[in-house]
Order: C-alpha cells, then sequence, then structure tokens
C-alpha cells in the first residue's frame, strides 16, 4: 500500500514563504504531484516531480528527495489568493493512479 | 476548450436509492478515474478505467459501480449498498504524458436525505 504524511495548516502572511512537507511510504514510486484545491472546488495540478531535485514554476517550487521519500512544495511571495487546500500525491505503477495525502490547508492573512 | 464535465453539480438521495453521477470529459485521454473526498480530507481512489471497456477498483469500490462503453464517458453509480456515500465526488482524466497532471471536474456534492 501507500500513505502519505503533510501538515493539516499552516498560516502564513501575505509576502512570506511557505513550504509543505511531504513523506511517503509506498510499494512503487514513479513521481510526487502537488495539487491545488480551493474550497468547494476541483484539485488543479501544480507540480510533479519524477527526479531527485527542485522543479520552479513561477512562484511555485516543488522538490523530491527520492531516498528519503520526502517531498515539498515552496511558495513564495504568498498572496491572498493562494489561500487553499494543498495535496501532495504519489504516483504507483498500476493504472497511473495517484494516492494523495490527506491535505495541507494554508491561510494567507493580510 | 477541452475539459471534463460532471453532472449533477447537486444530488440528494434517498436511503435505498441507487444514483448516478455522470462524467464526460473531450480531452480524448484515455484513462479516467473516480475519486471521493470527505471534509477536510484527501481524495480517496473508487475505481479507475485505463481504456474503453476496461475498469479497475480502487481503494474504497465497495457499494460503487462504473462502466467504460466510451471513451468519453465514465459514470459512477453510488448504489444502496454504500452506507456513507455523502460526500464530494471527483471524476479526473489523465493525459499519455507522465509529466502531466490529472484534470479534474468540477465535482458532484451527494447528500444523503
Amino acid at each position: 500500500g501507500q500513505s502519505l504524511e503533510q501538515p493539516s495548516e499552516v498560516t502564513a502572511v501575505e509576502g512570506a514563504i511557505v513550504q509543505i512537507n511531504c513523506t511517503y511510504q509506498t510499494s512503487g514510486f514513479y513521481g510526487l504531484s502537488w495539487y491545488q484545491q480551493h474550497d468547494g472546488g476541483a484539485p488543479t495540478f501544480l507540480s510533479y516531480n519524477a527526479l531527485d531535485g527542485l522543479e520552479e514554476t513561477g512562484r511555485f517550487s516543488s522538490f523530491l528527495s527520492r531516498s528519503d521519500s520526502y517531498g515539498y512544495l515552496l511558495l513564495q511571495e504568498l498572496q491572498m489568493k493562494d489561500s487553499a487546500s494543498y495535496f501532495c500525491a504519489v504516483r504507483g505503477a498500476a493504472g497511473n493512479k495517484l494516492t494523495f495525502g490527506g491535505g495541507t490547508r494554508v491561510l494567507v492573512k493580510p | 476548450d477541452g475539459g471534463i464535465t460532471q453532472s449533477p453539480k447537486y444530488l440528494f438521495r434517498k436511503e435505498g436509492q441507487n444514483v448516478t453521477l455522470s462524467c464526460e470529459q473531450n480531452l480524448n485521454h484515455d484513462a479516467m478515474y473516480w475519486y471521493r473526498q470527505d471534509p477536510g480530507q484527501g481524495l480517496r481512489l473508487i475505481y479507475y478505467s485505463q481504456i474503453v471497456n476496461d475498469f479497475q477498483k480502487g481503494d474504497i469500490a465497495e457499494g460503487y459501480s462504473v462502466s467504460r462503453e466510451k471513451k468519453e464517458s465514465f459514470p459512477l453509480t453510488v448504489t444502496s449498498a454504500q452506507k456513507n456515500p455523502t460526500a464530494f465526488y471527483l471524476c479526473a482524466s489523465r493525459p499519455d504524458e507522465a509529466n502531466y497532471g490529472y484534470t479534474f471536474g468540477s465535482g458532484t456534492r451527494l447528500t444523503v436525505v
């Protein structure tokens, strides 16, 4: 089976930097993804790491260390619109299906 | 624009009823997925299909059924055997490229009355 752990909630102010950690245990690993979900909305894809290292996409970056079974999502220059839940997800072998973590709720304050 | 359409947005079910949630995509994706989300929690996989006329159980398939007769369509039936069906249901599809993420529909919120 697969399991993922991430913090349940993080609070920060506008302009700050937030790091959301994700540790995983999996029997098969093909990559770590991150998704953003606003309240009542659909998850939207942010990033995907298959190899170790940092991937940068605008204000968001994602990191993966396969040897440590660990990754993180870095949110920079926080804006009010970044208030949402963020999920890490592991891609396994069978059916390329994703297993999601419980989500981290990020609250951005003025 | 390409995307995934889920309907209805809200659905109310009486005890003992079967209900079917619609999911249609025009992205030409082979793989489609159904997830369930309970308040404040992550997504759990119900069923998935990698190709037409084929589907597999996910982690919480009991009380649910699916069909995949067309590439564009992957309906989910919540049967009376599902004892706690109140949840937010999300349909997704995936492109062939591994580094592209899933595309999700806007979801159906099912409530038992």
